[in-house]
């Protein structure tokens, strides 16, 4: 398999400008989770699905993020109207409810807005 | 609500030396806990997993840690460092009551000199 993929791997954008980051799961795994890490915050959890449905969005820093999942292999977050405080990197994670839980990684998206 | 702590932003130690990454965590059930280790650039990686059974889990990389039910904690561990061991390392918690999501502590940076 091969892994979480993320696309792209970097983003540099103009704040105002609208960013759409994307992922694919591993096949067959039913969640999947979008996280933001940066120096200051750490590691946040921004939404999680479960069987394509979002579960827990309590980690949207505000409406100008959103996520979709339409169907079991594809994801995007957006950020519209983009911010230079949203700079940071996002990975995409997913996990098989079967199999304890584990969450496999993507290997992120350095975003960048100036 | 489940926690977990790191409480060293980072541990220092010589090659060939044993480490010892911890952490302590709260949860209302029973605790299925993971560490994970990132490095430079990279996503999150998944190292290890104790969800019931022996106290001693073994992992990648030589890894393994102990659970500790009465002290809720849940340390890692390897009796010799490599300086290829250099790395951020998480320690994750589920809850039982909290779906598929794990919550991460804030990382040790793991520092191994020659």
């Amino acid at each position: 398999d091969a892994g979480v993929i993320q696309s792209p791997r970097h983003e540099v954008t103009e704040m105002g400008q609208e960013v759409t980051l994307r992922c694919k799961p591993i096949s067959g795994h039913n969640s999947l989770f979008w996280y933001r890490q940066t120096m200051m915050r750490g590691l946040e959890l921004l939404i999680y699905f479960n069987n394509n449905v979002p579960i827990d969005d309590s980690g949207m820093p505000e409406d100008r993020f959103s996520a979709k999942m339409p169907n079991a292999s594809f994801s995007t977050l957006k950020i519209q109207p983009s911010e230079p405080r949203d700079s940071a990197v996002y990975f995409c994670a997913s996990s098989s409810g079967t199999a304890a839980y584990e969450q496999y990684f993507g290997p992120g998206t350095r975003l960048t807005v100036t | 609500a489940q926690s977990v702590a790191q409480p060293e932003d980072q541990v220092n130690v010589a090659e060939g030396n044993p480490l010892t990454v911890k952490c302590t965590y709260s949860v209302s059930g029973n605790p299925y806990l993971f560490w994970y280790v990132q490095y430079p650039n990279r996503g999150l990686q998944f190292l290890l997993k104790y969800i019931t059974g022996d106290n001693l889990v073994k992992g990648s990389y030589g890894f393994e840690a102990e659970f500790n039910k009465s002290q809720t904690s849940f340390h890692l561990k390897k009796p010799s460092a490599l300086v290829s061991d250099s790395a951020l390392y998480f320690c994750a918690v589920r809850d039982n009551n909290a779906g598929n999501m794990l919550t991460f502590g804030g990382g040790t940076r793991l520092m191994v000199k020659p």
